[in-house]
């Protein structure tokens, strides 16, 4: 079964900072890997996805993410915080190539991400 | 590309009760998924639907939950006899079709109905 581990509840980071939220995947064939952002009362908006070729992938707002098979990981990045992406991160599983099927994504518990002035 | 959209926004209602939420799709997808959002909880699957067939379902949706989703358009998913369990915010989620290279493609989610149980 799939399975998303974000060790991190929550995060701290004072603005013009670097960030790094932490996923760790369980995934038995080649991931198809997510990051959606959540603000309060709000839907889920998608960040940035990966399903193949450059293990780096740039999304909105600033944000990258690097998949590393090795590792499991797909840890999400941005250089320099501002005070407007406070919000709760989910990272993501889904199957990538499915025949005649679905694809359920399989969130983990999201970190809450808080930015000082 | 207006977006899903999911109705109501709020939903209080006394245990026993019976409700039911409504989600439009973005127009040109054809895959719809419920997922259930609990406190300090990231969402959880419940069920998806391609065009008008529901093709699977978690367990996680047990018989007073029903989903339908006629002429493949909107969906709604109705609970029956709520308990105060099913307090929670209720996702709905759109997708197209696969691409040229048979990959899934990302799931556009709604602002949520969020159900209050007294």
């Amino acid at each position: 079964a799939q399975s998303v581990t974000q060790p991190d509840i929550h995060i701290t980071v004072s603005e013009g900072a670097s960030l790094e939220l932490r996923c760790n995947y369980s995934y038995g064939a080649t991931p198809y890997l997510f990051w959606y952002v959540q603000s309060p009362g709000q839907g889920l908006q998608l960040l940035l996805k990966y399903f193949s070729g450059d293990t780096l992938v740039q999304g909105i707002k600033g944000f990258e993410a690097e998949f590393k098979r090795s590792q499991s990981s797909f840890n999400l990045r941005k250089p320099s915080v501002h005070w407007s992406d406070a919000a709760e991160y989910f990272c993501a599983v889904g199957a990538s190539w499915v025949t005649g099927g679905g694809n359920k994504l399989t969130f983990g518990t999201g970190t809450q991400l808080k930015v000082e002035l | 590309d207006t977006g899903v959209s999911q109705n109501p926004r709020h939903k209080i209602t006394k245990r026993g009760q019976n409700v039911t939420f409504r989600c439009d799709p973005i127009s040109e997808h054809n895959r719809l998924y419920w997922y259930r959002q609990t406190l300090g909880q990231g969402p959880e699957f419940l069920t998806y639907f391609q065009n008008e067939a529901q093709l699977e379902k978690s367990r996680l949706l047990s018989d007073r939950f029903s989903a339908e989703r006629p002429k493949g358009s909107f969906s709604t998913l109705e609970i029956q006899r709520t308990e105060q369990g099913d307090s929670a915010m209720y996702l709905c989620a759109s997708s197209g079709v696969l691409n040229k290279t048979g990959e899934n493609q990302p799931q556009h989610f709604g602002d949520g109905t969020r159900l209050s149980i007294l």
